[in-house]
């Protein structure tokens, strides 16, 4: 049973590029949520996709978006990157009910030069 | 915004010994999950918490809920070098605990020989 896979696991962007990150949930889940780590912090919340709409959102600029297809996977699209956008972006899944925890994949580490 | 301390920020304690970390919230807890990662990976989870009072075990690792003092442990028994990384404690704004989370900064914890 496959777990949470992201893709890439590392990318370097020069500022000003745009970049897309791509999820595909745990099997069964319908839910997907992004985080964005910086070194030595918590993940930060970005915003959580479920049926195909988002849900919820952090305290992210526009330019910050984000898109669930039909097979519950997600991407992750960043425009107009900034050097402050370097991190490891988490993605999470989970099953729509409140006793269920999310579970994590290994991130894409995403480097702006 | 809730906030998540948690303490220490790191540890350093020798193999077979105890250990406790501790996550204190801000505001009122409606669940706590805690989370352990590897250096620059994807977050492993540990345990939820949802009722206060409530108290997990899983394998050497128990994790306990005061929702009187807004408050979590984890505690370690008998450590050893495979429980070596970043804990992650991290709470839901509500009881449905698919929402987004917020997290603590994590407390490092290293197993020395």
């Amino acid at each position: 049973d496959a777990g949470v896979t992201q893709s890439p696991t590392h990318l370097i962007k020069t500022r000003g590029q745009q970049v897309t990150l791509r999820c595909s949930p745990k099997s069964g889940h319908d839910t997907v949520s992004w985080y964005q780590q910086a070194l030595g912090q918590g993940p930060q919340f970005i915003f959580q996709y479920y049926e195909e709409e988002e849900r919820q959102r952090g305290n992210f600029p526009d330019r910050f978006s984000g898109h669930q297809f039909p097979n519950y996977s997600s991407e992750l699209n960043v425009n107009a990157l900034l050097l402050g956008d370097s991190a490891l972006y988490l993605c999470a899944s989970s099953l729509n009910r409140e006793d269920q925890p999310q579970h994590f994949g290994d991130g894409t580490r995403l480097s702006i030069l | 915004s809730q906030e998540l301390e948690q303490s220490p920020q790191s540890l350093i304690v020798q193999e077979g010994k105890n250990l406790t970390i501790n996550c204190t919230s801000s505001k009122t807890l409606y669940g706590l999950y805690w989370y352990k990662q590897k250096y620059g990976e994807g977050l492993i989870f540990l345990m939820m918490l949802q009722k206060g009072g409530e108290e997990k075990s899983h394998e050497k690792i128990t994790a306990k809920l005061d929702e009187k003092k807004q408050q979590s442990s984890l505690h370690i028994t008998a450590s050893q070098p495979s429980h070596a990384g970043i804990y992650l404690c991290g709470a839901p704004p509500t009881f449905w605990g698919n929402e987004k989370l917020t997290f603590g900064t994590g407390t490092r914890l290293t197993i020395i020989p």
